[in-house]
């Protein structure tokens, strides 16, 4: 299984402010992905992070806001820009290995809170 | 629109009782679905996963059952253990490759020694 390891663990930043978040898989996944778990609620998927190209963004996502980045198959950056408090979430990255039957697998999130 | 719902935000049971976690959901088009273990301060954790091919998995103290008709899963953990006390959730994705996880809100499961 692969062991994902994301920076910051937690952090409190001020609106108006933005934050980029860094995500490092130890073994090669062919897919990655980021999740945000606001207050009470389920994780909802962000984006599909595509190596050398630009995130695959779902409904409601938007790459000014959430601008990512996987320059290669083990390291993906998400940016939470321009922060409100509504952006106050747990936000997870998770990557799933080369096989199509492989199961996704977390990091242990990021806590952001914004003041 | 909350495609998967979990409709017990909690559930406290009995050390060595059975422990079943529900999970309903809405999108015909959901074909997979997995259960994942939750601790404080840490991400998610895969337990289980059945296909729509299937009505039971089994691992261990673990099952899942999957009723397609009735749009709905369950999680039987037994004998359940202190160790399991942790939020469980469900997820669905629309493919076996395991992308696109649309997850239910999750229950906290408190095992009572």
């Amino acid at each position: 299984s692969a062991v994902i390891s994301q920076k910051p663990s937690r952090d409190i930043c001020q609106r108006g402010t933005s934050l980029t978040i860094q995500c490092q898989v130890d073994s090669q996944v062919t897919m990655m992905f980021w999740y945000r778990q606001q207050p009470g609620q389920s994780l909802t998927l962000i984006a599909t992070a595509n190596q050398g190209s630009e995130a695959t963004y779902e409904s409601g996502f938007v790459i000014d806001k959430f601008p990512i980045s996987r320059p290669n198959l083990t390291f993906s950056t998400l940016t939470v820009s321009n922060m409100s408090p509504e952006d106050s979430s747990i936000y997870l990255c998770s990557g799933r290995g080369t096989s199509s039957t492989d199961t996704q697998y977390f990091g242990p999130g990021t806590r952001l809170t914004v003041l | 629109d909350q495609q998967v719902k979990q409709n017990s935000p909690s559930l406290s049971v009995q050390e060595g009782r059975i422990s079943i976690l529900n999970c309903d959901y809405t999108n015909s088009m959901f074909d997979y679905f997995l259960w994942y273990k939750k601790y404080p301060a840490e991400g998610p954790t895969f337990l289980i996963s059945i296909s729509s091919i299937k009505d039971k998995n089994e691992d261990g103290r673990f099952t899942v059952f999957l009723n397609k008709s009735a749009k709905h899963l369950s999680l039987h953990i037994v004998p359940s253990q202190p160790g399991d006390s942790a939020v469980y959730f469900c997820a669905a994705s629309p493919n076996f490759g395991n992308e696109k996880l649309t997850f239910g809100t999750g229950t906290r499961l408190t095992i009572i020694p």
